[in-house]
């Protein structure tokens, strides 16, 4: 059972570039989330669908537009990279509400 | 608004037990969670307590919350080095979807 799965793993970008992180489960959660995680600041809510078809912004979506693709798969999506979205990018799935989070292994995203 | 403190960092002897805590300010928060994260890897839960408990117990791991001074603590007993990481507490906070609010992280260092 794979749980979450991200892809890339790791990236380095020039700035002004676009990417799109992607994030799939297995476990047929109806949430899914993207936080940013930088030293000293613990986890950041980017943006998170609570169910297919919705998605909202969290605490930091500047910058970020995501898909909720379909059930499984929720991408995080970078129009023009910044050297102050350089960060370590995660993703989770919960299967209702009052359940814990499952995350990703994380993707590794530098910005030059 | 919503808030979660930890110490940054904490040191312990091999086979000695570890207290790691945490303050939230959120009173409405019906869930608390402590999820463990080793070194380039994602966040694993460890366990989590229902606002209506003061203790869970999960063999090594235990669980105290002080609702009334919105205190959360976890004890792990007998320090192993492969406990080594950092372990972040989160609240479920108000609003929808259950979004976590995070700490920042305690730093476990567990040297012999």
């Amino acid at each position: 059972n794979a749980g979450v799965t991200q892809t890339p793993k790791f990236q380095v970008l020039k700035t002004g570039q676009s990417m799109t992180l992607q994030c799939a489960q297995d476990m047929n959660h109806n949430s899914m989330y993207w936080y940013r995680q930088d030293p000293g600041m613990g986890l950041r809510l980017i943006y998170y669908s609570a169910s297919e078809g919705t998605t909202d912004k969290g605490e930091v979506p500047n910058g970020y537009n995501v898909s909720r693709l379909n059930k499984r798969e929720f991408s995080l999506r970078l129009e023009s990279a910044a050297p102050s979205q350089t960060s370590v990018y995660f993703c989770a799935s919960r299967p209702g509400d009052w359940q814990p989070q499952h995350f990703g292994d994380g993707t590794r995203l530098s910005i030059l | 608004g919503e808030d979660v403190e930890q110490s940054l960092f904490l040191s312990v002897r091999e086979g000695d037990s570890s207290v790691i805590n945490c303050t939230y300010t959120d009173s409405s928060s019906t869930y608390l969670y402590w999820y463990k994260q080793e070194p380039g890897a994602g966040l694993q839960l460890l366990t989590y307590i229902f606002s209506n408990m003061d203790m869970k117990q999960d063999q090594r791991l235990t669980v105290l919350l002080n609702k009334k001074d919105k205190h959360l603590s976890l004890r792990i007993a007998d320090t192993q080095t492969g406990d080594s990481a950092i372990y972040f507490c989160a609240e479920s906070g108000s609003g929808g979807y259950n979004k976590l609010i995070f700490g920042a992280g305690t730093r476990l260092a567990v040297h012999p």
